[in-house]
């Protein structure tokens, strides 16, 4: 079955511009889960969607923020950009069902690799 | 917020050598999971563990969650090359079992 797909794989911006980025979990797959990796802070928590609604945040500034649409695929934005927003960010997905060890295993997609200039 | 800390950060060993990976916290956790992630994509899962002092094999990696919950431990014995990459653990909060943390990760480097 197909994993989850992150695009775009690559991107450079210059500062003050804005990021799309986009990912299409696993089917069946209804949480969608973002991070925000750098070699300084490691994997940071986002935000987490269910059912099209955010479930959970991190602590991010308003410029970045995120959706879901009724086919659980996501978008994260980025606005405003800043030279320390440089990262890969990942999404991930899970089924979120029910209680136990296999409830919130996330399936991670491969990131978007986002340089600002 | 609840926070992990992994320790070592980074880790350079000889082949055949056994090596342990700590990962704690102050905070009480509903399950932690271990991820590896290699250069170029996202982590994949090892194993996760639930039930306090829960111990999981998986051929050369033993997983240990601790009695209180707020802490786990990846032992690798007769680490090969293969082993090489970056061993992430991570919680899922009691508040929100959704929301699941990471660790600050640990480097693994095995020289043949």
């Amino acid at each position: 079955k197909a994993g989850v797909t992150q695009t775009p794989r690559y991107l450079i911006k210059t500062r003050g511009q804005q990021v799309t980025l986009s990912c299409s979990p696993i089917s069946g797959h209804r949480s969608v889960s973002w991070y925000q990796q750098t070699p300084g802070q490691g994997l940071q928590f986002l935000f987490e969607y269910f059912s099209e609604t955010q479930r959970n945040k991190g602590n991010f500034p308003g410029r970045f923020s995120g959706r879901q649409f009724s086919n659980s695929r996501s978008e994260m934005n980025v606005s405003t950009l800043e030279l320390g927003d440089s990262a890969l960010y990942l999404c991930a997905s899970s089924k979120n069902r029910g209680s136990g060890a296999g409830a919130n295993v996330l399936t991670f997609g491969a990131g978007s690799r986002l340089t600002v200039l | 917020t609840q926070l992990l800390e992994q320790s070592p950060q980074f880790l350079s060993i000889q082949e055949g050598e056994n090596l342990t990976v700590y990962c704690n916290s102050s905070s009480v956790f509903s399950s932690l999971q271990w991820y590896r992630q290699e250069p170029g994509e996202g982590p994949v899962l090892l194993v996760t563990v639930v039930t306090g002092g829960e111990v999981k094999k998986l051929k050369r990696l033993t997983f240990q969650f601790g009695d209180a919950r707020k802490d786990s431990s990846l032992h690798i014995t007769a680490a090969q090359p293969g082993d090489t990459g970056l061993y992430l653990c991570a919680g899922a909060e009691y508040s929100s079992a959704s929301k699941i943390i990471f660790g600050s990760g640990t480097r693994l480097s095995i020289r043949p």
